[in-house]
């Protein structure tokens, strides 16, 4: 079992839905990253949190340190969103990152 | 500047050939990162520089060897690769905030075939 797992591994919809996409971890973290990868291309940080909700235009993450738990929420979606969108977590103590196995994201028009 | 860059985007090279990659960023950061995507995967940890020193290396084929010349720069010296090393070799950095971590940033990546 990976010490970070995301779901789901694939998601298609619809052009302006709501989009949540969840991230589950195992281990204890000192923060999370969302990182978005479009196809053929590199990656870009989203948003790094280790506590508490980041908003940053249509996208918000939150984290709940308790439960382990954190999600990524894209509101009225567009196809440009579309990309792979990958969670990972600075373990602590570490240096590194844990990486969850992403999860592509389809916004059709 | 949020920058991280790396040359080339795209490599071919010969499984008996000697070539490098290359990653810069001036962003005063003193962590940088080697990683390797294969298709359709996260990116796997090849190596740490911390403050220009090794920190940390992931158990990797010596025909992979990575070098910092300095804070801002970062290679990877590839030798003797096989065809199953074709990926996608993405290069980041960070800064350090005492034991906080920070953002990764991460460069557009090289897209490497050996034949």
């Amino acid at each position: 079992k990976n010490e970070v797992e995301q779901s789901p591994q694939n998601l298609t919809a619809q052009e302006g839905e709501f989009i949540t996409i969840n991230c589950s971890y195992s281990v204890g973290i000192s923060a999370l990253h969302w990182l978005q990868q479009h196809p053929g291309g590199g990656i870009v940080s989203l948003f790094m949190l280790s506590s508490g909700k980041k908003k940053h235009g249509r996208l918000i993450a939150t984290i709940n340190i308790q439960e382990k738990h954190s999600s990524l929420h894209i509101t009225a979606s567009h196809p440009r969103d579309s990309a792979v969108y990958i969670c990972a977590a600075y373990v602590q103590g570490a240096q590194k990152l844990v990486f969850g196995q992403g999860t592509r994201l389809t916004i059709n028009p | 500047d949020t920058e991280v860059t790396q040359t080339p985007k795209h490599l071919v090279m010969g499984m008996t050939n000697k070539k490098s990659l290359k990653c810069e960023q001036h962003m005063g950061h003193r962590a940088m990162y080697w990683y390797k995507q294969k298709a359709k995967k996260p990116p796997e940890l090849m190596f740490v520089y911390s403050y220009e020193k090794l920190s940390i290396n992931e158990s990797v084929p010596s025909r992979f060897s990575p070098e910092c010349p300095n804070s801002s720069l970062l290679n990877l010296h590839l030798h003797a690769l096989q065809p199953e090393d074709s990926a996608l070799y993405l290069c980041a950095s960070r800064d350090y905030r005492g034991s906080a971590p920070d953002t990764q940033y991460f460069g557009p990546g090289t897209r490497l075939t050996v034949l």
